[in-house]
């Protein structure tokens, strides 16, 4: 099994509200990872958690907080975003994080409004 | 600076014809290199990787890539392509200094029946 799962698949938010996007892998993956997305562009890094702990933070503004419960979960709270965050966020995870391929789930398409 | 290259931002192909996307990077150090392809309103899907051995690499649904290492080149190739290879083509290296995939800008496929 190679799937990510993520949850909601949409979200429409407004610039006050505070939500959370999960990701869900289940192949003993100790790496995982969000990207950012706009259409027609490439994904772009936001965090990387190495067995649990944050490792890579891309200079994203304190808006987006991740959080890695435990190997298998990982988190994106969401608070006071701007309309320009809207986007498709992707979770991947590897296997540990140095070098091996990515497994990207379907995403989470949100709107701020 | 490490950095990802695709050739092409949009081609535009007939049924059967052969298809090649370009890519290259800069870095003069290990890595290791992936084509994703995004159907449309689809997840990111691993075509293929390469990590070492034999340069030329077959993937998934006919496409194969062939690693020149002299030329800092993974460029991608399918012989026949059909309607259903319309889809967003990243090219993606992990450089072996941080262990982060970076992704080439992408080529948008468009394959008229």
């Amino acid at each position: 099994d190679t799937e990510v799962t993520q949850t909601p698949k949409h979200l429409v938010m407004g610039m006050t509200n505070k939500k959370s996007l999960k990701c869900e892998q289940h192949m003993g993956h100790r790496a995982m990872y969000w990207y950012k997305q706009k259409a027609k562009k490439p994904p772009e890094l936001m965090f990387v958690y190495s067995y649990e702990k944050l490792s890579i933070n891309e200079s994203v503004p304190s808006r987006f907080s991740p959080e890695c419960p435990n190997s298998s979960l990982l988190n994106l709270h969401l608070h006071a975003l701007q309309p320009e965050d809207s986007a498709l966020y992707l979770c991947a995870s590897s296997q540990d994080g140095t070098g091996g391929e990515q497994y990207f789930g379907p995403g989470t398409r949100l709107t701020v409004t | 600076a490490q950095s990802v290259s695709q050739h092409n931002h949009h081609v535009i192909l007939s049924e059967a014809a052969s298809l090649e996307l370009g890519c290259n990077y800069s870095y003069g150090g290990t890595v290791n290199l992936f084509w994703y392809v995004q159907y449309p309103g689809q997840h990111l899907q691993l075509l293929l990787k390469y990590f070492s051995g034999d340069p030329l690499v077959k993937g998934i649904k006919g496409f194969e890539a062939e690693f020149i290492k002299s030329k800092f080149s993974f460029n991608l190739r399918k012989p026949s392509v059909q309607w259903s290879d319309t889809a967003e083509y990243f090219c993606a290296v992990i450089f072996f200094n941080d262990y982060k995939l970076s992704f080439g800008a992408g080529t948008t496929v468009t394959v008229r029946a």
